[in-house]
């Protein structure tokens, strides 16, 4: 079965810092990674996925994670957080059949002006 | 704008009642899935259709079911609601299964009284 753990539920940043969100997963095989990012009253919005091509992935607004196999790990960085990057993260997972899906119970990310 | 959409935005019932949820694809896209979003908490997977035929199902009750129509639209049913299913239930579609991106909807907020 497929599980993922985000590393604590809430991240402070200062406004320009780095951003380190962690997510550690639990797979048999090499699954499939995603992160995805809320905004309040809003659905989830694809910022990466991770599917066995390049281990350093590169998404939308700067944001990037990196595949770990021996860490079991799928961390989300930003080199610089904007002020419009706080909202709810999520890191899931699904296996290559591709008919089950998990999420993470989150990160909420406050940046600090 | 994903140009996935859901109704009804907001919806009250009581204990026992039945609901159904509705959720409108992109156009082209074959696959839907729903999620169930429980304040606080990250989304579970409830099931997938694929081509109008169920693909992969969660850990969830069978008194929750879907259908999915030819003109991209699709259910969510649930029967005999109890008061833990008050939550977010979200819709996302993806032209094919995963890994393919999933465009979310924003959601329906289910509350049972």
């Amino acid at each position: 079965a497929q599980s993922v753990t985000q590393l604590g539920s809430h991240v402070s940043v200062s406004e320009g810092a780095l951003v380190l969100l962690r997510c550690n997963y639990s797979s048999s095989v090499p699954p499939y990674l995603f992160w995805y990012v809320q905004y309040p009253n809003q659905g989830l919005q694809l910022l990466l996925k991770y599917t066995s091509a390049a281990t350093l992935v590169k998404g939308i607004n700067d944001f990037e994670a990196e595949f770990k196999k021996s860490e079991t790990s799928f961390h989300l960085t930003k080199p610089s957080a904007h002020m419009s990057d706080a909202a709810e993260y999520f890191c899931a997972v699904s296996d290559r059949t591709g008919n089950q899906f998990y999420f993470g119970t989150g990160t909420s990310l406050t940046v600090i002006p | 704008e994903t140009g996935v959409t859901q109704s009804p935005t907001h919806l009250i019932k009581t204990r026992g009642q039945q609901v159904t949820l509705r959720c409108s694809s992109q156009s082209g896209h074959n696959t839907v899935s729903w999620y169930q979003q429980a304040l606080g908490q990250g989304p579970q997977f409830i099931f997938q259709y694929y081509r109008e035929e169920e693909n992969g199902r969660g850990n969830f009750p069978p008194r929750f079911s879907g259908l999915q129509f030819p003109n991209y639209s699709s259910e969510l049913n649930v029967n005999a609601l109890e008061l833990d299913d008050s939550a977010l239930y979200l819709c996302a579609s993806s032209l094919d299964a995963y890994p393919d991106t999933q465009y979310f909807g924003p959601g329906t907020r289910l509350t049972v009284l």
